[in-house]
């Protein structure tokens, strides 16, 4: 079965640093990109970058660029989306997912993680 | 401002067909990019429910269809269930932004 599961819940504040993953299985991890995709509370689904694991390509939407890092470890099938200052303004919900190269569709999706900056 | 646009919410009764809109433009739809559509249950992740326009993944029931022509597409709920009660957004990808986009998504309420 193809999975992804990602890391727990986070509470941080603001200007603190933060490494989130995405463990990946039931699939060749190289072969496909993996997504990041934010949803900020009661809000919709906004994409924030891709990565193909294989060689650590990346591509950011012009939205996040330079504000997050995403990266990825195939030793261990896993990618990461980290920050290196939070803002309160990223409090959301983050969903790593599989990007099925044709058709650009992601599946399936990680449980998503919580991350919360609060002061 | 999402690159798609939905209707923020429909709803119907059970048993009834709704439709949900997905509008875009030459960049993406109209471009030829393939749209899917996901289904967000409340408090769960995202789940693939039409790729490619108007195909289902194993497991979708065929109450639910999707298509597209030019620059818009849609999807329709058949005989409408209290479970289908959720959010649904569509995805594209746009060629301008180089990146994929999602529409803003819509609330379907099952009265």
């Amino acid at each position: 079965e193809v999975q992804l599961v990602q890391s727990g819940p986070e509470v941080k504040k603001p200007g603190d640093s933060l490494k989130i993953s995405c463990k990946a299985s039931g699939y060749s991890f190289t072969t496909y990109w993996i997504g990041w995709v934010r949803q900020m509370p009661g809000k919709g689904l906004d994409w924030m970058g891709i990565i193909q694991p294989d060689d650590s390509d990346t591509r950011y939407s012009p939205s996040f660029q330079g504000h997050v890092t995403i990266s990825a470890d195939k030793s261990i099938s896993t990618a990461y989306l980290q920050w290196s200052s939070l803002r309160a303004s990223d409090t959301a919900m983050y969903f790593c997912a599989r990007l099925l190269s044709g058709s650009r569709r992601f599946d399936p999706w990680g449980q998503g993680t919580l991350v919360t900056v609060s002061s | 401002q999402s690159v798609l646009t939905q209707p923020p919410s429909v709803s119907g009764a059970p048993g009834q067909r709704v439709t949900i809109s997905c509008t875009g433009s030459s960049s993406n739809m109209g471009a030829g990019y393939d749209v899917h559509w996901y289904q967000q249950l409340p408090g769960t992740a995202p789940k693939l429910l039409i790729f490619g326009n108007n195909n289902r993944p194993s497991g979708v029931p065929d109450r639910f269809s999707g298509s597209k022509s030019g620059t818009s597409a849609s999807l329709a709920i058949t005989g409408l269930q209290a479970e289908d009660e959720a959010d649904y957004y569509c995805q594209s990808y746009d060629s301008s932004l180089r990146g994929v986009v999602f529409g803003g998504g819509t609330k379907l309420t099952v009265l």
